[in-house]
């Protein structure tokens, strides 16, 4: 089946500072999702984003499906960013073992 | 409204013992999913239903089986509770297979 790799796998950050998380698949996809899960356990819609570019508020990603990546832009980072972030391949139920982040104030 | 709802939040079990859990969507999604997730955090998909029919089913052990009374409704019932069934289990549902899933907020479940 399809193998799904984020990195980094974990990324500590200051209160402000912007990020990029990435996501690698091993075969052509046309359903990739990203996820936030909050430190409350709760796992969060961010993006469905089987090509191109998306935009919502501080976070935006990018997905090059030709080359096999999708990407989460994080800017001016907040404490309530912080947790874990998944990106899915949705039609095989993948998910990649996540990106731990924590933002400190 | 929640959109995709589990109950219970937690359930703290014996070994040995049975247990359901349950899950509505109000969204109107024909596909929904059990997930579980382990304790270092990763995600594996169990079984996925489509308008009440079982279209996947990975490795899972016999002890769970799905049951799907209507296409808002997929429970998961577990025989005979082993320690390692410990994790937090998701439901998910999404208009079709395929397509972008939303998630309940899941069941924690502990084996004593």
């Amino acid at each position: 089946g399809i193998q799904v790799e984020q990195s980094p796998p974990d990324l500590i950050l200051q209160e402000g500072a912007n990020s990029t998380l990435r996501c690698n698949f091993s075969d052509s996809v046309n359903n990739l999702q990203w996820f936030h899960q909050n430190p409350w356990g709760q796992l969060i819609n961010l993006f469905y984003i089987p090509s191109g570019t998306k935009q919502n508020g501080r976070l935006s990603a990018t997905t090059v499906a030709t080359e096999r990546y999708s990407l989460l832009y994080i800017s001016s980072s907040q404490t309530t960013d912080s947790g874990v972030y998944f990106c899915a391949v949705v039609s095989d139920m993948r998910f990649g073992a996540g990106t731990r982040l924590t933002v400190k104030p | 409204d929640t959109a995709v709802s589990q109950t219970p939040k937690y359930l703290v079990t014996q070994m040995g013992n049975d247990k359901s859990i349950k899950c509505e969507q109000n969204l109107g999604h024909d596909t929904m999913y059990w997930y579980k997730q382990d304790s270092k955090k990763f995600l594996k998909i169990m079984f996925s239903y489509n308008n009440k029919e079982l279209i996947i089913n990975e490795t899972v052990p016999n002890r769970f089986s799905p049951k799907s009374p209507d296409k808002a409704h997929l429970n998961l019932h577990i025989n005979s509770l082993e320690l390692g069934d410990s994790a937090v289990y998701f439901c998910a549902s999404s208009p079709q297979y395929g397509q972008p899933q939303h998630f309940g907020d899941g069941t924690r479940l502990s084996i004593l």
